[in-house]
């Protein structure tokens, strides 16, 4: 079964940091780009970070960068993002995304989402 | 206030059918056939419906179609069905320094 799950959310104060990972299954990890994409709470849908297949290219939103590092390990099928200087709008289920082939937008595998929570 | 603009909300009665806007510039929906539409559920993932415009992942059904015209594209709902209730996402590639962007999502009521 194609699967992805994220791990990694929880509570963190303002200006902390914290590490989110998803562990892929089910797919070749290694043939496709990944990306982050998180909802805050009641809102709609923010693109975050993207990862091409082999780890070479990156994309952030410009919310995020300078702030957030995208990474992926093809050997252990993982994707992680690593967030720093955390602020409260940064509040959000943080959903990781396998991108179609070829496509620049189309994410057909999505997991269930982590939570990640800054208080002020 | 998000990059793409999709209408608040949207409605119609079972049977019946209803069609979504999503509007952006020439930077990212009139630049590219990078268009992908989402829906989601309450509580759950997005669920991809349509990618590169107009094409329908396998299992979807054939009631959903995406088109676009200039910086708009559209997503059509035919036969409404009161499990399509549900919020709809558009997005966009945008280029490399955007990549990818969002529009704010329409809530589509079933009748």
């Amino acid at each position: 079964e194609v699967q992805l799950l994220e791990s990694g959310g929880g509570l963190v104060q303002s200006g902390g940091s914290l590490r989110l990972s998803c562990a892929a299954s089910g797919f070749t990890f290694s043939s496709y780009a990944m990306s982050w994409v998180r909802q805050a709470p009641g809102k709609g849908l923010e693109w975050v970070s993207a990862i091409i297949s082999s780890g070479v290219t990156t994309f952030y939103a410009d919310s995020v960068k300078g702030r957030f590092t995208i990474s992926r390990d093809n050997s252990k099928n993982t994707l992680s993002l690593q967030m720093y200087s955390l602020r409260a709008e940064d509040t959000a289920i943080y959903y990781c995304a396998k991108a179609i082939v070829g496509s620049r937008s189309g994410f057909d595998i999505w997991g269930q989402g982590t939570m990640v929570t800054v208080s002020s | 206030q998000s990059a793409l603009t999709q209408p608040p909300s949207a409605s119609g009665s079972p049977g019946q059918s209803v069609t979504i806007s999503c509007t952006g510039t020439s930077s990212d929906i009139g630049g590219y056939n990078y268009v992908s539409w989402y829906q989601q559920h309450p509580g759950k993932a997005p669920k991809l419906m349509i990618y590169e415009v107009s094409k329908r992942p396998s299992g979807v059904p054939d009631r959903f179609s995406g088109s676009k015209s200039g910086n708009t594209a559209s997503l059509t709902v035919s036969g409404l069905q009161a499990e399509d209730e549900a919020d709809y996402y558009c997005n966009s590639h945008a280029g490399s320094n955007n990549y990818v962007v969002f529009g704010g999502g329409t809530k589509l009521t079933v009748l």
